[in-house]
């Protein structure tokens, strides 16, 4: 298995442009989830979802899109980039919202200019 | 204030000393995780508690949750050990995990 995987590894972006980050998981996980990690701050949900055709947002869901067609995929996406967008992304999954292990993609390392 | 506070910030030892790292909340919980991230950033899950006390190879968490407090122990730490160590909760209704901002260890050789 190859576990989550995250495209791309990292990402500059001018203010105003769009683009998506990609999630995929191959371990039938029905949860998933997007956090933002920044400098002096713990982790932070973005947006989550419970199965495919369900989202939610988190904590921090402003300027952020996210649909779940697939049970596989979760794509996330960024409609007018901010610099206050600067982060690293994890995307991650686990079986059900509650279970103990959660299993984390590589990150997404993302600038904006 | 933080609903997750972890100490110590920044933490450096010697090959083979005892670690311990705290975490303390402040809301009721239903579990509290434990997560390690390598210095390449990858995250992986270490312990779920709810109560009591588990242990895996070296290390060690406990939950007291009268007191709303955790604790991680590393024996005999090693430097492949260095990482940043993240405490997260998650609330009863469950929705999401509330996370600290981590504690950097630094083990020396």
């Amino acid at each position: 298995n190859a576990g989550v995987t995250q495209t791309p590894k990292f990402q500059v972006l001018k203010t105003g442009q769009s683009m998506t980050l990609q999630c995929a998981q191959d371990m039938n996980h029905e949860y998933m989830s997007w956090y933002r990690q920044d400098p002096g701050m713990g982790l932070r949900l973005i947006h989550y979802s419970v199965g495919a055709g369900i989202t939610d947002q988190g904590e921090v869901p402003n300027g952020y899109n996210v649909s779940r067609s697939t049970t596989e995929d979760f794509p996330l996406r960024l409609l007018s980039a901010a610099p206050s967008q600067t982060s690293v992304y994890f995307c991650a999954s686990s079986y059900w919202q509650g279970q103990e292990t959660q299993y984390f993609g590589p990150g997404t390392r993302l600038l904006v200019l | 204030k933080n609903e997750v506070e972890q100490s110590p910030q920044n933490l450096t030892a010697q090959e083979g000393e005892f670690i311990t790292i705290n975490c303390s909340y402040s809301v009721g919980i239903s579990a509290l995780h434990w997560l390690q991230q390598h210095p390449g950033g990858g995250i992986v899950s270490l312990f779920m508690l709810s109560s009591g006390k588990k242990k895996h190879g070296r290390l060690i968490a406990t939950i007291n949750i009268q007191e709303k407090h955790s604790s991680l122990h590393i024996t005999a730490s090693h430097p492949r050990d260095s990482a940043v160590y993240i405490c997260a909760v998650r609330r009863p209704s469950g929705s999401r995990l509330t996370f600290g901002e981590g504690t950097q260890l630094t083990v020396n050789p």
